[in-house]
């Protein structure tokens, strides 16, 4: 299966830290990339290849991964960090990329 | 500075079909795989296909919902890619983006997105 499953939501204070997973069964074979959407505009890639950070991004993302679950985690959450965030993987073979449903993180 | 910018977009009917563009600059276009991505109202992200750079082969590969009804090309001459989209169906309403990568690196770059919306 190519599928990827995150939570629909996650919500946490200021300050705290915000964990978001992706699970799927091709992960163990593929990396996983997350990305962070802010309404009416384009996604930005914050981490790629499970646990790199692009120029620009904060060091507070940062990224892991478990077996067949990557996360996403934002510490010392600021209220800018409040978006949507998609993990993204590919296929078993690599040949198709595939995105999770997303998670809507709000920043209490 | 990188910048990617889609045109095209529009209103068109059940059955129809549209032409996307994305024009490109600040990068070595000729090295890039390009992809097309797109996004449903209040939907999650969509990706739609991909087109390699020439020099490792130029590979168009495609999402299972639009092969055979949509068609990737790229003019590294114009650093311009374009999707060319037959056979329109409602589920195609999205905004469509264009991205660099895809590969290794993830979808680095994005445009902004053009509205391609599908009603009769």
């Amino acid at each position: 299966s190519s599928e990827l499953t995150q939570p629909p939501s996650v919500s946490v204070s200021p300050g705290q830290t915000a964990r978001i997973t992706c699970s799927g069964d091709a992960l163990p074979k593929q990396y996983g990339y997350w990305y962070q959407q802010k309404p009416g505009q384009a996604p930005v890639l914050v981490i790629y290849k499970d646990t790199e950070r692009p120029s620009g991004i904060p060091e507070r993302f940062s990224g892991s991964r478990s077996g067949t679950t990557v996360t996403l985690t934002i510490s010392g959450v600021q209220a800018e960090d409040e978006a949507d965030y998609y993990c993204q993987s590919a296929d078993t073979s690599g040949t198709y990329p595939v995105f999770g449903g997303g998670t809507k993180l709000t920043v209490l | 500075e990188v910048q990617l910018v889609e045109s095209g977009g529009g209103l068109v009917k059940p059955g129809g079909s549209l032409r996307l563009s994305c024009a490109t600059s600040g990068f070595t276009f000729s090295n890039a795989w390009m992809n097309w991505v797109r996004q449903a109202p209040g939907k999650g992200l969509e990706w739609v296909g991909r087109i390699k750079s020439k020099p490792v082969g130029g590979a168009i590969d495609y999402a299972a919902p639009v092969k055979g009804r949509f068609t990737i090309s790229r003019d590294d001459s114009k650093n311009a890619v374009f999707l060319q989209m037959n056979s329109l169906k409602t589920e195609d309403t999205a905004v469509y983006y264009c991205s660099t990568g895809g590969g290794i690196v993830g979808f680095d770059f994005w445009g902004q997105g053009t509205l391609v919306t599908v009603s009769s």
